[in-house]
């Protein structure tokens, strides 16, 4: 079974910094494009960052671009989103998921975060 | 990129048929067979029920279909039941951004 879970969710004030992490299981990791998505509180999805699976291009929505990044590690199957210079409108569940022919297959349960004084 | 529109809310009785519609541009919606639909149930991960306009993944009910006619795309939910009551959001590829876009969300209430 095609499994995702992440982790490094938690508080940090406007202007930190989080590392999320998403560890993939049951499938080959580096045949799939991925990505991190996001939903703040009531509202709704949205795209932030996508990785190919050779890791050879990312992309990023323009709300993140310059502070976020987006990498992997194949060989540890598992994916990652640096976040910084963190805003509170950056508030929000950060869900991880794979990327194939612009829809994602399979999801994890999320992570959350918290950006306040 | 805008985010496609949908309706705030949709909603009908158990046995009935809803349906959500997704508007977009020729440039996403119109322009490409790329889209997909996600179902959210309260506190959940998104789940893919369609792709590729009416594609469904192994272990989604028939009852979920997906059709699109020029800019807009649209979800049917057939022989409502309770577990269908959920948030619904579309995705399409776009030709402007190399992420795509969602939809705003429809929230189907099963009365």
């Amino acid at each position: 079974e095609m499994q995702l879970l992440e982790s490094g969710g938690g508080l940090a004030q406007p202007g930190g910094s989080l590392r999320l992490s998403c560890v993939a299981s049951g499938f080959t990791f580096d045949n799939y494009a991925m990505s991190w998505v996001r939903q703040a509180p009531g509202k709704g999805l949205e795209r932030v960052s996508s990785i190919t699976g050779s890791a050879f291009d990312t992309y990023s929505a323009d709300s993140v671009k310059g502070r976020f990044t987006i990498s992997r590690d194949n060989s540890r199957n598992t994916l990652y989103l640096q976040m910084n210079s963190l805003r509170v409108e950056d508030t929000a569940v950060y869900y991880c998921a794979t990327y194939k022919s612009y829809y994602h297959h399979v999801w994890g349960t999320g992570t959350t975060v918290t950006v306040s004084s | 990129q805008s985010a496609l529109t949908q309706p705030p809310s949709a909603s009908g009785s158990p046995g009935q048929s809803v349906t959500i519609s997704c508007t977009g541009t020729s440039s996403d919606v119109g322009g490409y067979s790329y889209v997909s639909w996600y179902q959210q149930h309260p506190g959940k991960a998104p789940k893919l029920i369609i792709y590729e306009v009416n594609k469904r993944p192994s272990g989604v009910p028939d009852r979920f279909s997906g059709s699109k006619s020029g800019n807009t795309a649209s979800l049917t939910v057939s022989g409502l039941q309770g577990e269908d009551e959920a948030d619904y959001y579309c995705s399409s590829y776009a030709l402007s951004s190399k992420l795509g876009v969602f939809g705003t969300g429809t929230r189907v209430t099963v009365l």
